[in-house]
């Protein structure tokens, strides 16, 4: 059984381009969270998406940032316009309970995302 | 959440039980102690949670005090794999609030 699958692993991109960051939930999970990790910090939550839902996006910069869950397909997160202070781990999560989680959340491996 | 309080780091001999404590003064009732660890900046990984029992699963065990104002968790026999940060949350909800953590290190 496959764990949460993010991709890609790393991506490097210049300041004002786009990054797509992507994740496949585990198999029966419907419940998706992003979190991002600056260095040295812990992870900070930014949003929880059910299919095609957005429930909360209290922890998502206002601007440039977006996500989305479609019907078919991987949750993507996109960063529009990088800047250097979006370089981090985005580290994806899937779970099978709802918005009253008392079960594990599983994480992917991380995407790590540099600006130049 | 609770804000949750850790020590920034210990060490501990391989085969030695670990103990991680964590503060959690202002856990309200409803809010379970969570406890992942994360390796080499991979992505966390559950170990195990409880709302006021303690609880024992194949990795650790988990004591939390009556008040609920504290836990431990315990990992009986450490290996040099078992290095890692491990993160102590208190949530009722699915927005983790990830600490610092502390940083275990396991000594040969």
């Amino acid at each position: 059984n496959a764990g949460v699958m993010q991709n890609p692993r790393h991506l490097v991109r210049r300041r004002g381009q786009e990054a797509r960051l992507r994740c496949s939930p585990m198999k029966g999970h419907s419940h998706v969270y992003w979190y991002r990790q600056l260095p040295e910090e812990g992870l900070k939550f930014m949003v929880y998406l059910q299919k095609e839902n957005i429930i909360d996006e209290s922890g998502m910069p206002k601007e440039r940032f977006s996500a989305e869950f479609p019907k078919e397909g991987p949750s993507i997160l996109r960063i529009q316009q990088v800047v250097r202070g979006d370089s981090a781990a985005y580290f994806c999560a899937s779970s099978w309970t709802g918005t009253e989680n008392t079960g594990e959340l599983f994480f992917g491996e991380g995407s790590r995302l540099t600006v130049l | 959440d609770a804000k949750t309080t850790q020590p920034t780091s210990m060490d501990c001999a391989e085969g030695r039980a670990a103990n991680l404590p964590c503060n959690h003064s202002t856990i309200s009732g409803n809010e379970y102690v969570y406890w992942y660890r994360q390796i080499h900046s991979q992505g966390p990984q559950y170990i195990i949670h409880g709302l006021k029992n303690n609880e024992t699963n194949e990795m650790a065990s988990l004591i939390i005090t009556e008040d609920r104002k504290s836990s431990t968790l315990i990992l009986p026999h450490a290996t040099l794999r078992d290095t890692a940060v491990y993160y102590c949350i208190a949530s009722g909800t699915y927005k983790y609030i990830f600490g610092t953590g502390t940083r275990l290190k396991v000594l040969a």
